[in-house]
């Protein structure tokens, strides 16, 4: 399987700490990309890195790639409440339609 | 900014019953994807079609067929409803030019309930 695999699969933090969430994939890529889920509604795109990039911001967020060990982490810094959701990385292949998905990490920020 | 539409927010129907999920969307996306997502398996994909007409299996086909007379809409169809198809089924949607490099635009989902 090409399945991603997030961890943690479940994190709970104190409003202000920073979140860290880590993705690991099989096959070599050519993007990956991070959503994220409010309870019971669809996906939210946040921040795609492409293959040859190492590292992006886009503002609290800060996503890192390691093709070498095939692995990608998302940085929330200063959460807020308002970041309760799921997270899900999704790796993207040159020419394949359909990404494909981890089993996402459920965060929880305690106001 | 894309939007992409589920007919339905909430379903409750019986096993047994044939149930159709619609999905539409307004950029004349040539791409448009159905996935389902269950606790702890994360999204997994059913089928998607390429054009108007074509389509093709994805990871978990069985039990789900799907239609797309119009560019706009793609259906998925469960042929005989069973319980282990309780599940929230996500629709999304991507131009063909961007495939695998961009982001997909998803919609609501619509969280499926057989009983």
């Amino acid at each position: 399987s090409q399945q991603g695999e997030e961890d943690p699969q479940a994190l709970s933090i104190q409003e202000g700490e920073n979140a860290t969430m880590n993705c690991s994939y099989k096959t070599s890529i050519n993007n990956l990309q991070w959503y994220r889920q409010n309870s019971g509604r669809g996906l939210v795109h946040l921040i795609l890195i492409r293959s040859n990039e190492r590292e992006k911001h886009s503002g609290r967020l800060r996503v890192t790639l390691d093709t070498s060990k095939k692995s990608s982490s998302l940085l929330i810094t200063a959460s807020r409440a308002a970041d309760t959701a799921s997270y899900f990385c999704a790796t993207g292949y040159t020419g394949r339609r359909a990404l494909t998905f981890g089993s996402g990490t459920r965060l929880q920020v305690q106001p | 900014d894309v939007k992409v539409t589920q007919s339905s927010r909430y379903l409750v129907k019986r096993t047994g019953e044939k149930v159709f999920l619609e999905c539409v969307q307004d950029m004349d996306h040539e791409n448009m994807f159905w996935y389902r997502q269950d606790p702890g398996l994360g999204l997994r994909l059913i089928y998607f079609s390429y054009d108007v007409k074509m389509k093709e299996k994805g990871d978990i086909p069985e039990g789900y067929s799907v239609s797309r007379e119009k560019k706009e809409r793609f259906s998925l169809i469960l042929e005989s409803a069973s319980t282990n198809q309780t599940s929230m089924y996500l629709c999304a949607s991507i131009r063909d030019r961007d495939r695998g490099n961009q982001p997909q635009h998803f919609g609501d989902g619509t969280r499926l309930s057989i009983l």
